[in-house]
């Protein structure tokens, strides 16, 4: 079974206002998770590194202000995409490994469909 | 920094026959390598990795793929493809020590022609 959890799994929102999506390790730790975004027929892009406890790290050209990363425990990181535009509409994924580090699994969510209108 | 090239964007095979999806990545050490397969609007699913050890990685579904450090490649193989292989495939480096942080190739869709 899916070990690390999605949540929503789509989601419909107007411009201008907030969605929050949730990522859930669970039945490991995860002192980081990673979030990437994938436009359609397109490639995952890495957005941000989710640290337990601590600030995100952002990857070149991603907009702190706008994708919005909380990693309050170490089974959750949540991604808010505030004040959504069309043009944020895509398939955002995250993906989280067990602290204890190389020789454990490499877990992928299912993803979350977001569609701005 | 590390990068992954997929040059291949879209590939069609007849069924049953042989395959070969092209990777080259750019890293200063030795790379952890992946393979990810994605089915339309699906998550994603590890098809195999490389660490380290025996160059030669067998995967799930009967694909296995080669570490050739000289040509800096990591090309994903498959003797007979089935109609249920077409799907979107992404070769992948690990960025940090952990491998952790991917790094995703662009993506190679492979068709299956019956």
């Amino acid at each position: 079974g899916a070990v690390v959890s999605q949540h929503p799994s789509r989601v419909i929102c107007k411009s201008g206002t907030s969605v929050k999506i949730e990522c859930r390790s669970l039945d490991f730790q995860a002192t980081t998770m990673f979030w990437y975004r994938q436009f359609p027929k397109q490639s995952l892009m890495l957005m941000a590194t989710s640290n337990e406890g601590s600030k995100a790290t952002y990857e070149q050209g991603v907009e702190k202000d706008k994708f919005l990363i909380n990693h309050a425990s170490l089974t959750l990181s949540t991604l808010t995409v505030t004040s959504a535009h069309p043009e944020d509409s895509s398939f955002y994924i995250c993906s989280a490994r067990d602290y204890r580090g190389l020789g454990s699994p490499l877990h992928f969510g299912n993803g979350t469909r977001l569609t701005v209108t | 920094a590390q990068s992954v090239t997929q040059p291949d964007i879209h590939i069609t095979v007849s069924e049953g026959a042989s395959l070969e999806l092209r990777c080259n990545y750019s890293y200063g050490a030795t790379p952890y390598l992946f393979w990810y397969v994605q089915s339309p609007g699906q998550g994603l699913q590890l098809l195999l990795k490389y660490f380290s050890g025996d160059t030669l990685v067998q995967g799930i579904k009967g694909f296995e793929a080669e570490f050739k450090r000289s040509q800096s490649s990591f090309n994903l193989r498959k003797p007979s493809v089935h109609w249920s292989d077409a799907a979107e495939y992404f070769c992948a480096v690990g960025a940090d020590s952990s491998a952790s942080k991917i790094i995703f190739g662009s993506g190679t869709r492979l068709s299956i022609r019956p």
